[in-house]
């Protein structure tokens, strides 16, 4: 089945350890990207890949870092987490966005609380 | 740069009302439009998507027109159902994925 999966699916952590999301596809996607979503803020962009050891900043990138070694995964890592970061977050994944007709897949989710 | 307006809402109906939800888009370049739609407790999902001006998206009984004279994507249904309760989201691909802020819609018995 052609998929986004995310994990852990809920974590609850505290402020200063470090943690990793990851993400993960299989339908051979060249577009992958992370957004948080937040109530009355809507859905905003971390950082985004257009192919493998290519990434860049999307809206909101402080606090976090990515990385693109592979096509089917894009983790994201917050080094130093902090209460802020507390939020609902969301991996997707496109064929290209060479051609805009291209949709987003998204995963089901990671819901992380920063004590 | 690229952005996407949308009616914030939240909009409550009756069910078998109609559903109009507004949005409208500013993009360089000859964008594709879409709509997605979040289930409580889910992630996003495709509704529908327009590639062209003067398309129809259409699915589940949700219809917008790519109106590029009036850089419009407007979602309706004639007929909305309890099931239709979710969060919409009306968004566009151009050099990147702009999301709008996204319309609650609650459809009561």
């Amino acid at each position: 089945e052609a998929q986004v999966t995310q994990n852990p699916r809920y974590l609850i952590t505290v402020t200063g350890k470090k943690l990793t999301v990851t993400c993960s596809q299989n339908m051979n996607h060249e577009y992958m990207s992370w957004y948080r979503q937040d109530p009355g803020l809507g859905l905003r962009q971390i950082y985004y890949s257009m192919n493998v050891e290519v990434t860049d900043k999307g809206d909101v990138p402080e606090g976090y870092k990515v990385s693109r070694k592979e096509k089917r995964n894009f983790p994201l890592i917050l080094e130093s987490p902090s209460p802020n970061q507390t939020s609902l977050y969301f991996c997707a994944s496109s064929l290209s966005v060479a051609f805009s007709y291209n949709e987003q897949f998204f995963g089901p989710g990671t819901r992380l609380t920063v004590l | 740069g690229d952005s996407v307006t949308q009616m914030e809402g939240p909009v409550t109906l009756s069910e078998e009302a109609c559903l109009t939800i507004n949005c409208t888009y500013t993009a360089t370049g000859y964008p594709s439009l879409f709509w997605y739609v979040q289930y409580p407790g889910e992630g996003l999902q495709l509704l529908l998507k327009a590639t062209k001006a003067d398309d129809k998206g259409s699915n589940k009984g949700f219809e917008a027109t790519y109106r590029k004279e009036t850089t419009s994507f407007h979602l309706e249904k004639g007929s909305v159902q309890v099931s239709d309760s979710a969060v919409y989201f009306c968004a566009l691909s151009g050099q990147n994925f702009v999301f709008g802020p996204g319309t609650r819609l609650s459809v009561l018995p």
